[in-house]
C-alpha cells in the first residue's frame, strides 16, 4: 500500500494563479481531509469529504474548493491564489472514527 | 466550542531527561484521544491512541500517555528521552458527537533534545 499520496512536493505561485493540489489514497477510507498547517498554528482544517460525492467545509475554506467523485481521490483546489495561502497542506484518510493517515504534504508559496 | 489545549509550545530537554507533555481537551462526551508526531521535514504519524479500557496506553519508541477523565486530559510522558525524538508533537481529540469522524488537533508542542 502505499497509503496516502499527495502532488506536488513544492510549489511557488503567482498571487492570482490558480492550483489544483492531488491527492489519493489506497486503502478505501471514506472519510479524507484537507489541512493546511502553519508555523505554531497546528493544523487547520479546510475540507472534508465523508464519502464520494459529499463534502463539507472545516475552519478555513475561504479561497479553496474540492471535489470527491471517487473513494480515492480529494482534490483542493486554490484559485485566485493570495500570499495567505502560503503554507503546508497536508491530506489525511481515515476509516472511521479511529487514527487519520496522512500524505506527505505539499509546501505551497505565493509570491 | 470544542479545543484542544497543549500547555507548552516549546520544550528544550537534555538526552535522558524524562518527558511529559500537557493535553486538555474541552468535551465532555464519548471521545478518542490520539497523539502525533512529526518529524523535521516529515508528515504526521500516530504515536499512539485511546479509545477506551486501560487508561494507561503505551505506544511507540517507548511513550506512553495516561488519560485522566475527570481531568479531561491526555499527557504524553516518555522516562528518558533520545535525540531522535527531536520533533513536534500533537494532541488529537475527536469527540462522539461528530459522528467519530472529525478530528480536532492541539496547536502543537516542539520537542528539542540536545544531545
Amino acid at each position: 500500500n502505499a497509503g496516502v499520496t499527495q502532488t506536488p512536493k513544492f510549489r511557488i505561485l503567482k498571487i492570482g494563479q490558480s492550483m489544483t493540489l492531488q491527492c489519493t489514497q489506497d486503502m478505501n477510507h471514506n472519510y479524507m481531509y484537507w489541512y493546511r498547517q502553519d508555523p505554531g498554528m497546528g493544523l487547520k482544517l479546510i475540507y472534508y469529504s465523508v464519502g464520494a460525492g459529499i463534502t463539507d467545509k472545516g475552519e478555513v475554506p475561504n479561497g479553496y474548493n474540492v471535489s470527491r467523485s471517487t473513494t480515492e481521490d480529494f482534490p483542493l483546489r486554490l484559485e485566485l491564489a493570495a500570499p495567505s495561502q502560503t503554507s503546508v497542506y497536508f491530506c489525511a484518510s481515515m476509516a472511521g472514527y479511529n487514527e487519520q493517515f496522512f500524505g506527505p504534504g505539499t509546501r505551497l508559496t505565493v509570491l | 466550542a470544542q479545543s484542544v489545549s497543549q500547555h507548552n509550545h516549546h520544550v528544550i530537554l537534555s538526552e535522558a531527561a524524562s518527558l511529559e507533555l500537557g493535553c486538555n481537551y474541552s468535551y465532555g462526551g464519548t471521545v478518542n484521544l490520539f497523539w502525533y508526531v512529526q518529524y523535521p521535514g516529515q508528515h504526521l504519524q500516530l504515536l499512539l491512541k485511546y479509545f477506551s479500557g486501560d487508561p494507561l496506553v503505551k505506544g511507540i519508541k517507548g511513550f506512553e500517555a495516561e488519560f485522566i477523565k475527570s481531568k479531561f486530559s491526555f499527557n504524553l510522558r516518555k522516562p528518558s528521552v533520545q535525540w531522535s525524538d527531536t520533533a513536534e508533537y500533537f494532541c488529537a481529540v475527536c469527540p462522539g458527537n461528530t459522528g467519530g469522524f472529525k478530528t480536532i488537533f492541539g496547536a502543537g508542542t516542539r520537542l528539542f533534545v540536545k544531545a
